[in-house]
């Protein structure tokens, strides 16, 4: 079966300084690993995934990842957080072909000025 | 812009009273998702849909709840009897060949 864990419920960073969201999976086989974000009142929105390849994922919002298979891991990381950047994040792995994704718990972000 | 669209975004309802929700995924997706989202319990993948039938809803109460896919355009998520524990965010999402999941912006519903 698969699953993720968020290990952080929470996380307070200042304006202007770097984050990093962990995540850890667990899955038989190849995964499919994404970091969504969700902003108050609103729904999921994609920001960036990994099938194969580069173990570094370039993302929107200047958000990137890594997949590290030794680890079972795929940390978010942006390295100047901006008040725009407070929400909730959700990691999320899933199958080759197979949209039936298992999400994290989630990871609430808050940016302080 | 494509986007997946839900309706209504909110609802207040009366335990007892019969719930529907709808969903038009994005045009040529062809695996349609329901989700629930409340506090305690995170996302739970309630149903899905792959080229409208149902591949797996062992995560929705089947006593109340049933969900459709009356054609490619439209998914229905429908409550009856409602109840006060079923107060949550309802998302519906989309995929087509991208392996990506596109969410719709939810709909709120509170049952008193």
């Amino acid at each position: 079966a698969q699953s993720v864990t968020q290990p952080d419920i929470h996380i307070t960073v200042s304006e202007g300084a770097s984050l990093e969201l962990r995540c850890n999976y667990s899955y038989g086989a190849t995964p499919y690993l994404f970091w969504y974000v969700q902003s108050p009142g609103q729904g999921l929105q994609l920001l960036l995934k990994y099938f194969s390849g580069d173990t570094l994922v370039q993302g929107i919002k200047g958000f990137e990842a890594e997949f590290k298979r030794s680890q079972s891991s795929f940390n978010l990381r942006k390295p100047s957080v901006h008040w725009s950047d407070a929400a909730e994040y959700f990691c999320a792995v899933g199958a080759a072909n197979d949209y039936k994704l298992s999400f994290g718990a989630g990871t609430t972000v808050t940016v302080r000025a | 812009d494509a986007r997946v669209t839900q309706t209504p975004r909110h609802k207040v309802t009366e335990m007892g009273q019969e719930v529907t929700m709808r969903c038009q995924p994005i045009l040529g997706h062809n695996t349609v998702f329901w989700y629930r989202q409340t506090m305690m319990q995170g996302l739970e993948l309630l149903a899905y849909f792959r080229n409208r039938a149902p591949l797996d809803d062992s995560g929705m109460p089947k006593d109340r709840f049933s969900a459709e896919m009356p054609d490619a355009t439209l998914a229905t998520l429908k409550i009856q009897p409602s109840e006060p524990r079923d107060s949550a965010v309802y998302f519906c999402a989309s995929g087509g060949h991208t392996g990506e999941l596109f969410f719709g912006e939810g709909s709120r519903l509170t049952v008193l």
